[in-house]
């Protein structure tokens, strides 16, 4: 399964809001999670089955979307939001897969 | 609190071998399956082999598949990943992951780097 996330860099400025893309080659139902990645950092895990915020995630961070189309947007962008973002996909497991990121990136 | 640690990493030419561990300490390691995943300099994440709880049940991407092996050893509360015939594109940042048991990963370690050159 490929994902597929848009745009692939978001300049914005802290306090507005983010929307990231991430487009499946086919259904997943709700098996879609997010993560972000900060330089010479492991991921962390924001969000998982789509819509559900991981512990310890704030709730400026949420997820949409079912079937292809997912969306993670993030309510008001503060200072330390800027990092990349990968959607995951758990549908073909054991195959996991990943989008190619979106960089959100101080305007 | 959860922690993974990975150790291994290095130098090593084109059809070399190379032994990754991951340490887990600060929660019932026997319990979790456990990923790896690797991440080229500058590419997105990328999955490698995953090992069930039990250990009996491992799965590789094709792209590693004959050349990599992951086991456990959970009276260690360790993680192995034997490398073997390592190519140029094997070169990335290993990470191990816990299984939050919905196959997402909510603890990571802090990375160990391969770099296959000659």
């Amino acid at each position: 399964i490929v994902l597929t996330q848009s745009p692939a860099t978001l300049s914005l400025s802290p306090g507005e809001r983010a929307t990231l893309s991430c487009r499946a080659s086919q259904s997943l139902g709700s098996y879609l999670a997010w993560y972000q990645q900060k330089p010479g950092q492991a991921p962390r895990l924001l969000i998982y089955d789509a819509s559900n915020r991981a512990t310890g995630i704030p709730a400026r961070f949420s997820g949409s979307g079912s079937g292809t189309d997912f969306t993670l947007t993030i309510s008001s962008l503060e200072p330390e939001d800027f990092a990349v973002y990968y959607c995951q996909q758990r549908s073909n497991w054991p195959r996991l897969t990943f989008g190619g990121g979106t960089k959100v990136e101080i305007k | 609190e959860v922690k993974l640690l990975e150790s291994g990493g290095g130098l090593v030419q084109p059809g070399g071998s190379l032994r990754l561990s991951c340490a887990a300490s600060g929660f019932s390691f026997r319990n979790y399956a456990i990923t790896w995943f690797r991440q080229a300099p500058g590419k997105g994440l990328e999955w490698v082999s995953t090992i069930g709880s039990g250990g009996a049940d491992t799965y590789h991407a094709d792209s590693v598949t004959g050349r990599f092996t992951i086991s456990r050893d959970n009276s260690k509360g360790t993680l192995s990943l034997q490398m073997n015939s390592l190519r140029a594109e094997d070169t990335a940042v290993y990470f191990c992951a816990r299984d939050t048991g919905l196959s997402y990963f909510d603890y990571w370690g802090q990375g160990t780097l391969v770099t296959v050159s000659s």
